[in-house]
């Protein structure tokens, strides 16, 4: 099993709203990732989860904030957001995050956002 | 650095036209590559992969050869069908991030 669900399927929100991303993966993989994918582009890396710790953060807005409960979970909490931030946010998932590990991402279906 | 450069699209085929979906990369050491595969509407899934060179990575009917020689991973399969249509992401695993190219959109036409 190589899934990776994604909750809500889509989301419309004003600029004042606070709302959150939900990821889960039950594949026992101890790194996350959060993608941001505008249309027609290829996704761009938020975050990096390894082991429950935020391991890489891309520079991304203060808005976005990323949370990991657990090995299985993973939220993005959003808050003040800009029309601009409309996209498609994907989840993905791997087995571990040391480094020169063949590591192969598993993606969830997306949630996909309007900023209002 | 690391890069992934693939063909502009779209690539337009007749149902069981026979395609390739070109993709070379630079990156430094020794890079994993990959292919997904994004339907309308939905998110990535992994097509194929190969971890070292020589590897062939195969799924669906859809094949890739890692070439070190050449630095390139391209994409082929022998007969399309219109279910194929999809926009196609070649990538790489280098230390810690997964570089992706631009996509390619395939269209498959009856």
């Amino acid at each position: 099993d190589t899934e990776v669900t994604q909750t809500p399927k889509h989301l419309v929100m004003g600029m004042t709203n606070k709302k959150s991303l939900k990821c889960e993966q039950h594949m026992g993989h101890r790194a996350m990732y959060w993608y941001k994918q505008k249309a027609k582009k290829p996704p761009e890396l938020m975050f990096v989860y390894s082991y429950e710790k935020l391991s890489i953060n891309e520079s991304v807005p203060s808005r976005f904030s990323p949370e990991c409960p657990n090995s299985s979970l993973l939220n993005l909490h959003l808050h003040a957001l800009q029309p601009e931030d409309s996209a498609l946010y994907l989840c993905a998932s791997s087995q571990g995050a040391d480094r020169g590990y063949q590591e192969t991402q598993y993606f969830g279906p997306g949630t996909r956002l309007l900023v209002l | 650095g690391n890069s992934v450069t693939q063909m502009e699209g779209p690539v337009t085929l007749s149902e069981e036209a026979f395609l390739t979906i070109n993709c070379t990369y630079t990156a430094t050491g020794y890079p994993s590559l990959f292919w997904y595969v994004q339907y309308p509407g939905e998110g990535l899934q992994l097509l194929l992969k190969a971890t070292k060179a020589d590897d062939k990575g195969s799924n669906k009917g859809f094949e890739a050869t890692y070439r070190k020689e050449t630095t390139s991973f391209h994409l082929e399969k022998g007969s399309v069908q219109v279910s194929d249509s999809a926009v196609y992401f070649c990538a790489l695993y280098n230390t810690d991030k997964l570089i992706f190219g631009t996509g390619t959109r395939l269209q498959v036409f009856p």
